[in-house]
């Protein structure tokens, strides 16, 4: 089966501009969470999505949005880019709410300059 | 709320030799910890997890971790690291019924031949 896959793998953007980072999760898995890993830290929570519902929202900015599809896959949304955005985005799939079960996919590295 | 503490940032040892990464955890209530390695541009690989029973817990390559609850830790070891053992190593907490992981600011072993 494959993992949970994460598009594109790079991206390089400007400031002020908007960018969009996409995920597919485990087949089977209806949760999908967005964390940011900025470089020499640990990952933090960003969103969880759940049935295509937000189920929960880490301290993030409103610039930071997702959704999710039928289809469980999902977008994670920045808006206004600053360079502080930069970092490897990390999804992760469930197949219910709980952070147990996390999978998590190979990344996206934005690059904000 | 919970938190993770990674007393390490670096830890350099030698080929065969044992290594054991430290991580203490807070938190008021009952608590599942995580290990995840993270190879150079890649994403997050479950090593283990504690969820409840045995104290010992083992995991992939030949880790292993301990819960103490007493003194909030949660050890990673290994009797004899190799090469590829070289990697970023995250501790993890999350709580019953929540949806998000919390990492701690990861540590890097580097082994030396």
């Amino acid at each position: 089966d494959a993992g949970v896959t994460q598009s594109p793998t790079h991206l390089i953007k400007t400031r002020g501009q908007h960018v969009t980072l996409r995920c597919s999760p485990i087949s089977g898995h209806k949760s999908v969470s967005w964390y940011q890993q900025v470089l020499g830290q640990g990952p933090q929570f960003i969103f969880q999505y759940y049935e295509k519902e937000e189920r929960g929202r880490g301290n993030f900015p409103d610039r930071f949005s997702a959704r999710q599809f039928p289809n469980y896959s999902s977008e994670l949304n920045v808006n206004a880019l600053l360079l502080g955005d930069s970092a490897l985005y990390l999804c992760a799939s469930t197949v219910g709410l709980a952070a147990y079960e996390q999978y998590f996919g190979p990344g996206t590295r934005l690059t904000v300059t | 709320a919970q938190s993770v503490t990674q007393l390490d940032s670096q830890v350099p040892v030698f080929e065969e030799a044992p290594v054991e990464l430290r991580c203490n955890y807070s938190s008021s209530v009952s608590v599942y910890l995580f290990w995840y390695v993270q190879y150079p541009n890649q994403g997050l690989q479950l090593l283990l997890k504690y969820l409840s029973g045995s104290t010992l817990v083992k995991g992939i390559n030949g880790f292993e971790a301990e819960f103490n609850k007493s003194q909030t830790s949660f050890h990673l070891r290994k009797p004899s690291v190799h090469i590829s053992d070289t990697a970023e190593y995250f501790c993890a907490v999350t709580r019953t019924g929540a949806n998000n992981l919390f990492f701690g600011t990861g540590t890097r072993l580097t082994v030396i031949p």
